[in-house]
């Protein structure tokens, strides 16, 4: 079956710490993987995706296999970075569609 | 930079009643996407569309759902008589192309959100 699971709804962090947002996910063939966010009022746009090896807005994502997670990490949180986060994966060999996670909201706070 | 447009931004109406969404992706994209998002849950996968027709459909995607391409610009979702379950943010998207390159991300308009009394 193809899944992506984000185990923590909400993430509360101070201005300054590390964040790890975590996404796991099940699929069957070669799957890409992104992470989404939809500030306050705004629409979902993509962050990054683990083919093109970005670091955006100093978030970074590791496709880890073996763990089939892709877990999303910054080392020094800003408030800006309030959001919520939705991790999603699509097949590389079939389906373009977005299967998404039910979302992580991370609150920075100052 | 262009953007996915959706009208309305919020539609209101009563059950059994049909109920077209409208949605302008970005001018030199060639595939489109309808997702919703049930208040609370995960955004949902409806129908994809391609080259005039649906590449590919959920099971969320029954009779009751149609998408058409009236023109060259827009790119519309029928409900033909909706159900209090349906009741949700709808989000068009589209990319242009389908395929695993770096053109084909996905964009998303700001969502239409449907309430159905």
């Amino acid at each position: 079956a193809q899944r992506v699971t984000q185990p923590e709804k909400l993430l509360s962090v101070f201005k300054g710490a590390p964040v790890e947002l975590k996404c796991n996910y099940s699929y069957s063939g070669s799957p890409e993987l992104f992470w989404y966010v939809q500030y306050s009022r705004q629409r979902l746009q993509l962050l990054l995706r683990h083919i093109s090896r970005e670091s955006i807005k100093g978030f970074t994502a590791d496709l880890n296999k073996g763990e089939t997670s892709f877990h999303l990490k910054k080392p020094f949180a800003q408030e800006e970075d309030s959001a919520m986060y939705y991790c999603a994966l699509s097949g590389m060999d079939s389906s373009y569609k977005l299967i998404f996670g039910s979302g992580t909201r991370l609150l920075v706070r100052p | 930079e262009p953007e996915v447009t959706q009208t309305p931004s919020h539609q209101v109406t009563q059950m059994g009643q049909e109920v077209i969404l409208r949605c302008v992706p970005i001018s030199n994209h060639l595939y489109f996407y309808w997702y919703r998002q049930i208040l609370g849950q995960k955004v949902e996968f409806l129908v994809s569309f391609y080259n005039n027709e649906i590449s590919e459909k959920s099971e969320i995607f029954d009779d009751q759902f149609s998408v058409e391409r009236p023109d060259g610009s827009n790119f519309t979702l029928k409900i033909r008589s909706t159900k209090l379950e349906d009741s949700a943010m709808y989000f068009c998207a589209s990319s242009e192309s389908g395929g695993p390159a770096s053109t084909d991300t996905q964009y998303f308009g700001p969502g239409t959100r449907l309430t159905v009394l």
